[in-house]
């Protein structure tokens, strides 16, 4: 079965520090990958997703993400946080044939001053 | 353009009755998907349809839990008797091949069930 891990479960960076939430996935299939951002009483947004060719992929927000095949793994990063970043952030996989997302189960983001 | 469009937002009922959540997918998507979020459990995907027919309702957890897809522009979860174990968010997304093939996701319906 698939499976999202999101090894962190909470992560608190400084202001203007650089990002790195992590997210690894299983299944033997190519996968589409995406991540999404929850901000407290909201919805969920999509910040980027990857399908197939470039494995580095530019989202919104100033965030891009690195599709790594070898280490199944598709972690999300940003140079500089600024304090609205502060959320709740998800990894998501979908397979071919199978189009519902499934999440892993978060990172909160903490952006201290 | 309008996105995936839910109602109620918020909605607080009493255990044992009926509560209906509505789900307005986006113009054009053929796929719509229902997700719970609890703290417990985080994300799960309850129920699927495709061109309103249902995909895949593994996850819905038990009879009490039903849905439905009457066109391609309305989606009903129904929770027949409520019991506060329900209380969550409930969010419907949809996603088509005119936008890529992205999910989008409605604001949700957070129920409360006392």
């Amino acid at each position: 079965a698939q499976s999202v891990t999101q090894p962190d479960i909470h992560i608190t960076v400084s202001e203007g520090a650089s990002l790195e939430l992590r997210c690894n996935y299983s299944y033997g299939a190519t996968p589409y990958l995406f991540w999404y951002v929850q901000s407290p009483g909201q919805g969920l947004q999509l910040l980027l997703k990857y399908f197939s060719g470039d494995t580095l992929v530019q989202g919104i927000k100033g965030f891009e993400a690195e599709f790594k095949r070898s280490q199944s793994s598709f972690n999300l990063r940003k140079p500089s946080v600024h304090w609205s970043d502060a959320a709740e952030y998800y990894c998501a996989v979908a397979y071919m044939g199978r189009r519902a997302l499934t999440f892993g189960s978060g990172t909160r983001l903490q952006v201290q001053p | 353009d309008a996105g995936v469009i839910q109602s109620p937002r918020h909605e607080v009922t009493e255990m044992g009755q009926e509560v209906t959540l509505r789900c307005k997918p986006i113009s054009g998507h053929d796929y719509l998907f229902w997700y719970r979020q609890t703290m417990m459990r985080g994300l799960e995907l309850l129920i699927y349809f495709n061109n309103n027919v249902p995909i895949d309702d593994s996850g819905m957890p038990e009879d009490r839990f039903s849905a439905k897809m009457p066109n391609a522009s309305f989606s009903t979860l129904k929770i027949q008797p409520s019991e506060p174990r329900d209380s969550a968010v409930y969010f419907c997304a949809s996603s088509g091949t005119i936008s890529g093939n992205t999910i989008y996701f409605g604001e949700g319906s957070w129920l409360t069930v006392v």
